[in-house]
């Protein structure tokens, strides 16, 4: 069974700084995908960025970047230049190829102070 | 494009009740996805649904069970409510197509279930 853990329930930045959100899976898979959501409160939860396992490469959207360390089953979610609108919980998932069922983590609740 | 859409956004029922929720999946996607979101916690897999049939399930009872039409619209029903129901409940499509990519899913605002 794939299991996601993320172990900071809260977290706060200042406007501008750069944060680090912190992730563990376990999947016996070497087919899988990983993901960041994020969740405002108006509940939309919207993809931030995602990583194929097979990929070396760390995956980079603008100002979100993850560190993916395949090794260690550990992939953190970097956000840079935080913004007001970053304020959310943010999710850690993992897709086992073939597979439909995305199993999450329970969050992480990120508030960016102006 | 509406993207996926979910109905109804809120929802009261009593223990024992049957309910059904809705999802339009974002417009060209075929597949739905349903997932209950407890209070603090992160999205359950429930099941997924490809051309009219139940492809993959989770670990829910059989008091949970769906309908995908030909539209590829999706209906999620609940039988025999537990306190334990409440939750918001999103819906999620992507389209099916590419053997050896994943396409991404796109989430609906959900449907806030209480279970009084």
């Amino acid at each position: 069974a794939q299991t996601v853990t993320q172990s900071q329930p809260e977290m706060s930045v200042q406007e501008a700084e750069t944060v680090t959100l912190s992730c563990t899976y376990d999947t016996s898979e070497n087919n899988y995908y990983l993901f960041w959501y994020k969740q405002p409160p108006s509940r939309q939860m919207i993809l931030v960025i995602r990583q194929e396992a097979y990929k070396q490469q760390n995956a980079t959207e603008n100002r979100f970047s993850v560190n993916f360390q395949k090794a260690a089953k550990s992939f953190s979610l970097k956000i840079s230049d935080s913004q007001l609108g970053d304020t959310a919980m943010y999710f850690c998932a993992v897709l086992q190829g073939g597979s439909e069922k995305l199993v999450f983590g329970k969050g992480m609740k990120l508030t960016v102070n102006p | 494009d509406a993207g996926v859409t979910q109905s109804p956004t809120h929802l009261i029922k009593t223990r024992g009740q049957q309910v059904t929720l809705r999802c339009s999946p974002k417009s060209g996607h075929d597949t739905v996805s349903w997932y209950q979101q407890a209070l603090g916690q992160g999205p359950q897999f429930i099941f997924q649904y490809y051309e009219e049939e139940e492809r993959q399930r989770g670990n829910f009872p059989d008091r949970f069970s769906g309908h995908q039409f030909p539209n590829y619209s999706s209906e999620l029903n609940v039988n025999a409510l537990l306190l334990g129901d409440s939750a918001l409940y999103l819906c999620a499509s992507r389209s099916g197509r590419g053997a050896f990519s994943y396409n991404e899913q796109f989430f609906g605002p959900g449907t806030r279930l209480t279970v009084l």
